[in-house]
């Protein structure tokens, strides 16, 4: 069975501090796609980054970064010099190959100004 | 390129009442997701379309709910009748065919059963 767990329900920083929330997955497949979604107060699901098992470097872009650790089974994400705008429930979801795509319970990140 | 279009965006019905909602996905995205999100968890996966055939809906009430796909482009995900814990939100999405692509979301339909 697939599952992923994102263990802070909440975080909340104040504006300009970095911040990193943490995914942690399981999978006996050799094969699988991570993925983090960002999810505003209006309700739709934005694709920040998708990546595959086989590919562990890291990623960034621009404030937003994610570390891919195969051995630790983690995909953590990290938003740098936070802002007010990056207020919002974030996703990480995991697909493998059963095609379905498995999210967590999702953190709910609170930047205050 | 336009994304995935749901509507209505927001239904209020009563319990017991049937409602219905649609989606039109991603030009040339063969796949179709329809997503449970009750309020404070991740979405759940309800049902998934390859074109207009059910690849899975292991996880759909069908006692209640039913979805369609025809000619493989919209779908419409029924709920009849309707509990007061249908209350979620209820998000399309949809993919290329091959594995690992990403999946698109819509803005979601919320329903509220009263």
């Amino acid at each position: 069975a697939q599952k992923v767990t994102q263990a802070q329900t909440e975080i909340s920083v104040v504006e300009k501090e970095d911040v990193t929330l943490d995914c942690v997955y399981e999978t006996r497949d050799t094969t699988y796609y991570l993925f983090w979604y960002k999810q505003p107060p209006s309700g739709e699901l934005v694709f920040l980054i998708r990546r595959n098992s086989f590919d562990e470097q890291n990623e960034i872009s621009g404030r937003y970064s994610w570390n891919f650790q195969k051995s630790t089974s983690s995909f953590n994400f990290t938003i740098t010099a936070s802002q007010v705008v990056d207020s919002a429930v974030y996703f990480c979801a995991l697909r493998g190959g059963s095609e379905k795509l498995v999210f967590g319970k999702g953190t709910k990140l609170t930047v205050n100004p | 390129e336009a994304g995935v279009a749901q509507s209505p965006r927001y239904k209020i019905i009563e319990k017991r009442q049937s409602v219905a909602f649609w989606c039109n996905p991603i030009s040339g995205h063969a796949t179709l997701y329809w997503y449970q999100q009750i309020l404070g968890q991740g979405p759940k996966l309800l049902i998934q379309f390859q074109n207009n055939g059910v690849v899975d809906d292991s996880q759909l009430p069908k006692d209640r709910f039913s979805a369609e796909r025809l000619k493989g482009v919209d779908s419409t995900l029924k709920i009849q009748p309707a509990k007061l814990e249908d209350s979620a939100v209820y998000l399309c999405a949809s993919s290329l065919v091959a594995s690992g692509n990403t999946i698109y979301f819509g803005e979601g339909s919320w329903l509220t059963v009263v």
